[in-house]
């Protein structure tokens, strides 16, 4: 499995976008891009993939580098229920298990 | 749609007590897993369920069995439960979408074990 490095934690505004970055030097060209986040005392829940293109969807956008060897999820405008573990997975197409590492603890300041 | 439901929320045993965690999930989902989370970890995989009557160990598979009982539901049992087997547990049911995984979590089962 790929291996990912991101920050410890994050902090930001509400109402502010947010950047959150991940570096997954080692990827696969196969590999997609996957983010899951955390809220307190839940289990994770899917925000966002990609594979070489940048994605949009309701939640979040995730602009991927063209050498796909780093990541970034943008929250537009952060809002406190966005205070959560945020984490980065390169995941192999096809296979059934998901890596989850430490992630990012991102505080939203009211 | 209720999703991933597991029970119970919460648990204590005794060193050496057995008990099994249940998991179902009314998403028509052919895979299942279940995963373990420890204080300020990540989460790690110990079995995972590709389909019916199909199970896999994951990443931490050792003091645990698993069940696939049916489509809708997947159980994790502990015959002798140990200290260092105090987690929060999580099921979770995927389905292929176009060569990737989106997974679906519960909410957790919390256990103690003293």
């Amino acid at each position: 499995d790929a291996k990912t490095t991101q920050p410890n934690s994050m902090e930001s505004n509400e109402e502010e976008p947010v950047h959150l970055p991940c570096n997954h030097s080692t990827i696969s060209g196969t590999d997609y891009i996957h983010w899951y986040r955390q809220l307190p005392s839940q289990g994770p829940e899917y925000v966002i993939h990609g594979l070489t293109s940048n994605v949009n969807n309701r939640m979040a956008s995730l602009a991927i580098a063209e050498d796909r060897k780093s990541s970034t999820l943008i929250l537009h405008r952060a809002t406190l229920r966005d205070a959560a573990v945020y984490y980065c997975i390169p995941h192999t197409g096809g296979s059934e298990k998901l890596v989850f590492g430490k992630g990012m603890k991102l505080t939203v300041n009211p | 749609n209720a999703g991933v439901t597991q029970t119970p929320k919460f648990q204590v045993l005794k060193t050496g007590q057995s008990m099994t965690l249940q998991c179902a999930q009314d998403m028509n989902h052919n895979s299942m897993y279940w995963y373990r989370q420890d204080p300020g970890m990540g989460l790690r995989l110990i079995y995972y369920s590709a389909s019916e009557g199909t199970t896999d160990k994951g990443e931490v598979p050792n003091g645990y069995n698993v069940s696939r009982l049916n489509k809708r539901e997947f159980s994790l049992r502990l015959e002798s439960a140990a200290p260092s087997q105090t987690s929060v547990y999580f099921c979770a049911s995927s389905e292929a979408l176009a060569g990737y995984y989106e997974q679906y979590f519960g909410p957790g089962t919390r256990l103690t074990v003293t």
